[in-house]
């Protein structure tokens, strides 16, 4: 089935360093693809999505772009800030055979920025 | 203001009992689904509508009960059958018209049995 796998956390930057938080995923057909951050204690906000192959999404100084050919969706930001700490989940939304749909989620990449 | 709202933000439940917990939206979105969240890990979907009346077993729904009487509510049963009732519980919302497949969360609901 669907599925997502994102890089293992947690991870530590300074601030100003740069972030990539790598991202896969393995699906049929075209899903559209999400970055989600989840601040503490807080649901989720939809940071970022793409929906077709060569999209880039971007938001906050954040991007990723839908590769298809490495079937990859990473998030990077060239300068972090404190205020980025959270966790980053990557998800594809999934047209089940009911015609129903839902989002799958990554497993979530926590990052701590520190001054 | 258009929004999700859960309530309560934290519950504390004794073993043995049932619980419900709330979820509401303003936005006239279509679907809404229920995810569990532990601690270190990913969403797991419990249930999820997509119309008033009609309602869908996710991955995890053993212990678990919805209703959707009304388009703006879909209120969660965590009942005793539930095991391991002690997470972070999240509610979303989807607009199915238009073609678009953004879900959007509300705040969550901590609860932990005692």
């Amino acid at each position: 089935g669907n599925s997502v796998t994102q890089m293992e956390g947690p991870v530590t930057l300074s601030e100003e360093a740069f972030l990539t938080i790598n991202c896969t995923y393995t699906a049929t057909g075209y899903p559209s693809l999400f970055w989600y951050v989840q601040y503490p204690g807080e649901g989720l906000q939809l940071l970022l999505k793409a929906t077709k192959a060569d999209d880039k999404g971007s938001n906050k100084g954040f991007e990723a772009t839908y590769r298809k050919e490495t079937t990859s969706f990473h998030l990077e930001k060239g300068s972090v800030q404190v205020s980025d700490s959270a966790v980053y989940f990557c998800a594809l939304s999934d047209i089940l055979k009911t015609s129903y749909d839902k989002v799958i989620f990554g497993p979530g990449t926590s990052l701590s920025v520190i001054p | 203001d258009g929004g999700i709202t859960q309530s309560p933000k934290y519950l504390f439940r004794k073993e043995g009992q049932n619980v419900t917990l709330s979820c509401e939206q303003n936005l006239n979105h279509d679907a809404m689904y229920w995810y569990r969240q532990d601690p270190g890990q990913g969403l797991r979907l419990i249930y999820y509508s997509q119309i008033v009346n009609d309602f869908q077993k996710g991955d995890i729904a053993e212990g678990y009960s919805v209703s959707r009487e009304k388009k703006e509510s879909f209120p969660l049963t965590v009942t005793s059958a539930q095991k391991n009732p002690t997470a972070f519980y999240l509610c979303a919302s989807k607009l199915l018209a238009g073609g678009t497949d953004t879900q959007y969360f509300g705040p969550g609901t901590r609860l932990t049995v005692l």
